[in-house]
């Protein structure tokens, strides 16, 4: 079973602050990380793609991958009340099937 | 900017009866997806479809489900018999090259089984 684990939150945090989101998989065999952004009733929206070890950096978004760990955690910086939404967390392996965690709910409070 | 498009965006049917969604992929994409979401619960992996056939589908994906690609643009889902607790939101996916990681998602089709 390849399972993807998120803290479900909620998670919240001041405007201004840095929301620190984290996500675990089980399957070693996993290749390629994201995260998406989920409003309510709406589809996911991608945020961040991350291959390797280490940070990756785009805007005020920081997405780190420890493969040893079987860790990835996204940062956001200069957090905004436009932020709030729930962040997945998705893995996928060699065969192409993205899974996906349960999601946190982030709320960025003005 | 291309998209996924899904339809329909909402659909009420009685338990029993079968469903169609319907997908049309971004046009130069290879790869498709069937994903649904029960509300308040997790995005479930139901299915991919690469070639014109299944390439992976999940424990969800009984035997009451099937997807084809009738005219090679249409992407469908059938839901056979449904059931109440087959009522969720579906979600089209499509990817643009097998290398390709990036999955590009359709706006949602809710289905509401009574």
């Amino acid at each position: 079973q390849k399972e993807v684990e998120q803290n479900s939150g909620p998670l919240s945090v001041p405007e201004g602050a840095i929301a620190s989101l984290n996500c675990t998989y089980s399957d070693r065999g996993s290749q390629s990380f994201f995260w998406y952004r989920q409003y309510s009733g709406k589809s996911p929206e991608l945020i961040m793609s991350i291959y390797s070890n280490g940070d990756k950096e785009d805007g005020r978004f920081t997405a780190q991958l420890n493969k040893a760990s079987q860790y990835v955690s996204l940062l956001i910086r200069d957090s905004q009340p436009s932020d709030s939404a729930t962040y997945l967390c998705a893995v996928k392996g060699n065969n192409n099937d993205m899974r996906f965690g349960a999601g946190t709910r982030l709320t960025v409070k003005p | 900017e291309p998209e996924v498009t899904q339809t329909p965006s909402h659909q009420v049917t009685q338990m029993g009866q079968e469903v169609i969604l319907r997908c049309v992929p971004i046009s130069n994409h290879l790869y498709f997806y069937w994903y649904r979401q029960i509300l308040g619960q997790k995005v479930e992996f139901l299915v991919s479809f690469y070639n014109n056939e299944i390439s992976e589908k999940s424990e969800i994906f009984d035997d009451q489900f099937s997807v084809e690609r009738p005219d090679g643009s249409n992407f469908t889902l059938k839901i056979r018999s449904t059931k109440l607790e087959d009522s969720a939101m579906y979600f089209c996916a499509s990817t643009p090259l097998l290398s390709s990681d990036t999955i590009y998602f359709g706006e949602g089709s809710w289905l509401t089984v009574v």
